[in-house]
């Protein structure tokens, strides 16, 4: 059974850093690419950032480029957010997925783990 | 680039069927054969539904179907059931390399 678990829920404030992990566990991890997407409460779904099988590959919605770095440890089965300069519409549940085979969508999402940002 | 356009709220009977429809631009849904839907019921994660603008996942109900005409792809629920209450999300692939999200669709089941 596919599991992703993401940890590093807090509150920090606006300015702040955060790093965000999702563990995987069910499938071979680094055959797949791996996505992070949030929503902020009582809204819908953002992209946030996505990263290749093999980590060759990264992409960012623009809200976050240049502040935000996802990154992948294959031989740790694990998927990060490093969040940096964070905002208060950064607040949000953050969700870590798994790509689908044409990259472009989620087959399996973790639980989500929210991030306040307030000072 | 913009959020893509779902209806806010549709509604149907049990046992009648209903269409959720998803408008993007020739930037996005127009071109790319990447759209997805989902469903998310109250403080859980969503589902995939759909992928690929047709495609179903194994172990989703061939209650659930897809299509993409231009710029708008739709999501058709045929035989209502209870449990399909959720809100409904489409998502697209949108170039150079991001995805976009509809606003989200809340279907109520009467």
């Amino acid at each position: 059974e596919v599991q992703l678990v993401e940890s590093g829920e807090g509150l920090v404030q606006p300015g702040g850093s955060l790093r965000l992990s999702c563990a995987a566990s069910g499938f071979t991890f680094s055959d797949y690419s791996m996505h992070w997407v949030r929503q902020a409460p009582g809204k819908g779904l953002d992209f946030v950032s996505a990263i290749s099988a093999n980590g060759g590959s990264t992409y960012y919605a623009d809200s976050v480029k240049g502040r935000f770095t996802i990154s992948r440890d294959n031989s740790r089965n694990t998927l990060y957010l490093q969040m940096g300069s964070l905002r208060v519409e950064d607040m949000a549940v953050y969700y870590c997925a798994r790509g689908i085979a044409s990259f472009w969508g989620f087959d399996s999402w973790g639980q989500g783990t929210l991030v306040t940002v307030s000072s | 680039q913009s959020a893509l356009t779902q209806p806010a709220s549709v509604s149907g009977s049990p046992g009648q069927s209903i269409t959720i429809s998803c408008t993007g631009t020739s930037s996005d849904v127009g071109t790319y054969n990447l759209v997805s839907w989902y469903h998310q019921r109250p403080g859980k994660a969503p589902k995939l539904m759909i992928y690929d603008v047709s495609k179903r996942p194994s172990g989703v109900s061939n209650r659930f179907s897809a299509s993409k005409s231009g710029n708008t792809a739709s999501l058709t629920i045929s035989g209502l059931q209870a449990e399909d209450e959720a809100d409904y999300f489409c998502c697209a692939y949108a170039r150079p390399g991001t995805l976009l999200f509809g606003g989200g669709t809340k279907l109520t089941v009467l």
